[in-house]
């Protein structure tokens, strides 16, 4: 049982490329969501998908761009990667929002230079 | 803007030492959860709490959840070199979960 996969599982940029970050989820979750996670600041949420056709928001979404591609797939894109990108990203998924279990991937390891 | 705040930062203990770790909030908890994050793995939950005041036990852990809701303590019975992770606390209350940055534990055998 696979779980949430992300593709890449490490990415070196040049500042002003482009990138996106795929997510799966085998688990016929409805909400779908990504992370990044840097050194002394936890998890941080970048945009959230709460069901397949929606998107919105999260706490730092400036520079990111998403797309919901169906119920199984929540790719993120950076269409201009900046060195304060550099991060570790998560993608997630959970049945609902709230109170049930958010899986995780194993994360994405992105550099920008 | 709600900020989660756990201590310690860092501890390192040796194997069988007991150990505590705090997640304190600066408003009250929608529901709290613990996740346990493993060197280049995603966290993973441990448990979800949504009372005041309730105890919740997973084997060696025990969490528990202030009166008040704005505090919870994680305490590690007997810690073994598995137990060795990043510790994160949530609030998790709608689709905006907020975490805090986590106690990193380290267990010497």
């Amino acid at each position: 049982n696979a779980g949430v996969t992300q593709t890449p599982k490490f990415q070196v940029l040049k500042t002003g490329q482009s990138m996106t970050l795929q997510c799966a989820q085998d688990m016929n979750h409805n909400s779908m969501y990504w992370y990044r996670q840097d050194p002394g600041m936890g998890l941080r949420l970048i945009y959230y998908s709460a069901s397949e056709g929606t998107t919105d928001k999260g706490e730092v979404p400036n520079g990111y761009n998403v797309s919901r591609l169906n119920k199984r797939e929540f790719s993120l894109r950076l269409e201009s990667a900046a060195p304060s990108q550099t991060s570790v990203y998560f993608c997630a998924s959970s049945e609902s929002p709230g109170l049930t279990e958010a899986f995780f991937g194993q994360g994405t390891r992105l550099t920008v230079v | 803007t709600q900020l989660l705040e756990q201590s310690p930062q860092f501890l390192s203990i040796q194997e069988g030492e007991n150990l505590t770790v705090y997640c304190n909030s600066s408003s009250v908890f929608s529901s709290l959860q613990w996740y346990r994050q493993e060197p280049g793995e995603g966290p993973v939950l441990l448990v979800t709490v949504v009372t005041g005041g309730e105890v919740k036990k997973l084997k060696r852990l025990t969490f528990q959840f202030g009166d008040a809701r704005k505090d919870s303590s994680l305490h590690i019975t007997a810690a073994q070199t598995g137990d060795t992770g990043l510790y994160l606390c949530a609030d998790t209350g709608g689709f905006k979960t907020i975490f805090g940055a986590g106690t990193r534990l380290f267990v010497k055998a």
